[in-house]
């Protein structure tokens, strides 16, 4: 049971590239989000995704598209990257909305420049 | 608007010199509060949720104590491998994860 995993590990981009940022979890939960935690910033949320075929907009979509078309894959794109989406990104599972206990993988840190 | 504010931002403890973390809220209604513990280089891991004032729950060297305005994380003769960072989330009533709102954490370094 690897839990929640995220890949890259590690990403430098030029701005205006594109590119994927891949989540998966094997705990067949239903719930999948992805945040962004910068320095002095708690974490916020992108988007999230209540099961396949869903996905919703949380606190700071833009620049960021997902989809979900299986229960265990949740990935996330950047579409033109800016320097301002320089953040550690974090891919997060729970069973489903409502569950209490949220379960995070370890993280993307991706630098833009 | 939910807000969450925890203090210190950072702590520096001798190993076996108890202290806590403050988690101050303001949220519509409390469905939960959260701790997550967040190691370097790593994603959090979820420690307690509170549910009402006056609750406590152990884990360990740790201690989560809820009130109507602030939890705290009390730490009891600590080791190093209690070093982290420490985030506390508060989730409002009739909401899901999706309206999760963190604090930015306190980093706790315990020194041996």
């Amino acid at each position: 049971n690897a839990g929640v995993t995220q890949t890259p590990k590690f990403q430098v981009l030029k701005t205006g590239q594109s590119m994927t940022l891949q989540c998966a979890q094997d705990m067949n939960h239903e719930y999948m989000s992805w945040y962004r935690q910068d320095p002095g910033m708690g974490l916020r949320l992108i988007h999230y995704s209540v099961g396949a075929g869903i996905t919703d907009q949380g606190e700071v979509p833009n620049g960021y598209n997902v989809s979900r078309s299986t229960t265990e894959d949740f990935p996330l794109r950047l579409l033109s990257a800016a320097p301002s989406q320089t953040s550690v990104y974090f891919c997060a599972s729970s069973l489903y909305r409502t569950a209490l206990e949220q379960y995070f993988g370890p993280g993307t840190r991706l630098t833009v420049t | 608007e939910d807000q969450v504010t925890q203090s210190p931002e950072a702590l520096r403890l001798q190993e076996g010199e108890s202290s806590s973390l403050n988690c101050s809220y303001t949220v519509s209604g409390l469905r939960g509060l959260f701790w997550y513990r967040q190691d370097p280089g790593k994603g959090p891991e979820f420690l307690f949720t509170l549910y009402s004032a006056g609750e406590e729950k152990e884990k360990e060297r740790l201690k989560a104590t809820l009130t109507k305005k602030e939890s705290f994380l009390h730490i009891t003769a600590p080791k190093p491998e209690d070093s982290a960072t420490y985030l506390c989330a508060v989730q409002a009533t009739n909401f899901g994860n999706e309206k999760l709102t963190f604090g930015t954490g306190t980093r706790l370094t315990i020194i041996p």
